[in-house]
């Protein structure tokens, strides 16, 4: 039984379409995040999410939307993409502030074209 | 800010060899660290953790690593690495959900 899982694991689009990423924990974490991973394997917090509030917003377009319909869920919608989308997404999990560490996605490989 | 530095982006070890990756962060209060793995294709794994106490932690697949404050290092070592260890291996350093990650050490196992 997957703890953090990502839909879909692949996603090929063109640019100038919107997509959504789906993240769902079942882990009973209250605080969910979303990370970059770029292609030197660099991993950049893009949001965070505490009981549906988001608590961390870093430097990231607007084009990029977080929406946690509850605590267990946090999707990740992107309008217009952009060849520079071009990523790994990681969702990510954690009980209270992280202390104990964060559970990870197997992450969903976007790919813009 | 809080900030973490991997200094080797790549290092090959042969197998059964020793292992020591390097980790140096910056945080204005008392750190939590963490090490983290990702085989090919895969999410990360958490190998350990450190917040308070004896500052020698314990991981799993026989990782430790050692919180050394004067130096602001936090390394990762194994005594002897299989040829399965072969990944990357990420640093962070973080609290309060705000979790910041090291450019990663690439890990190459020589048979």
């Amino acid at each position: 039984d997957t703890a953090v899982s990502q839909t879909p694991k692949y996603l090929v689009t063109q640019m100038g379409n919107d997509k959504s990423i789906k993240c769902e924990q079942n882990l009973g974490h209250d605080t969910m995040y979303w990370y970059k991973q770029d292609s030197k394997k660099f991993l950049k917090i893009m949001f965070s999410y505490n009981n549906k509030e988001l608590i961390i917003n870093e430097t990231v377009p607007n084009r990029f939307s977080p929406k946690s319909p509850d605590k267990a869920h946090l999707n990740l919608h992107i309008n217009s993409l952009e060849l520079g989308d071009s990523a790994v997404y990681f969702c990510a999990s954690s009980q209270g502030t992280g202390v104990y560490g964060y559970t990870f996605g197997s992450g969903t490989r976007l790919t813009v074209v | 800010a809080q900030s973490v530095t991997q200094p080797d982006i790549h290092i090959t070890v042969s197998e059964g060899a020793s292992l020591e990756l390097r980790c140096n962060y910056s945080y204005g209060a008392t750190p939590y660290l963490f090490w983290y793995v990702q085989s090919p294709g895969q999410g990360l794994q958490l190998l350990l953790k450190y917040f308070s106490g004896d500052t020698l932690v314990q991981g799993i697949k026989g990782f430790e690593a050692e919180f050394k404050r004067s130096q602001s290092s936090f390394n990762l070592r194994k005594p002897s690495v299989h040829w399965s260890d072969a990944a990357e291996y990420f640093c962070a350093v973080g609290n309060n959900n705000d979790m910041r990650f090291g450019a990663g050490t690439r890990l190459t196992v020589k048979p």
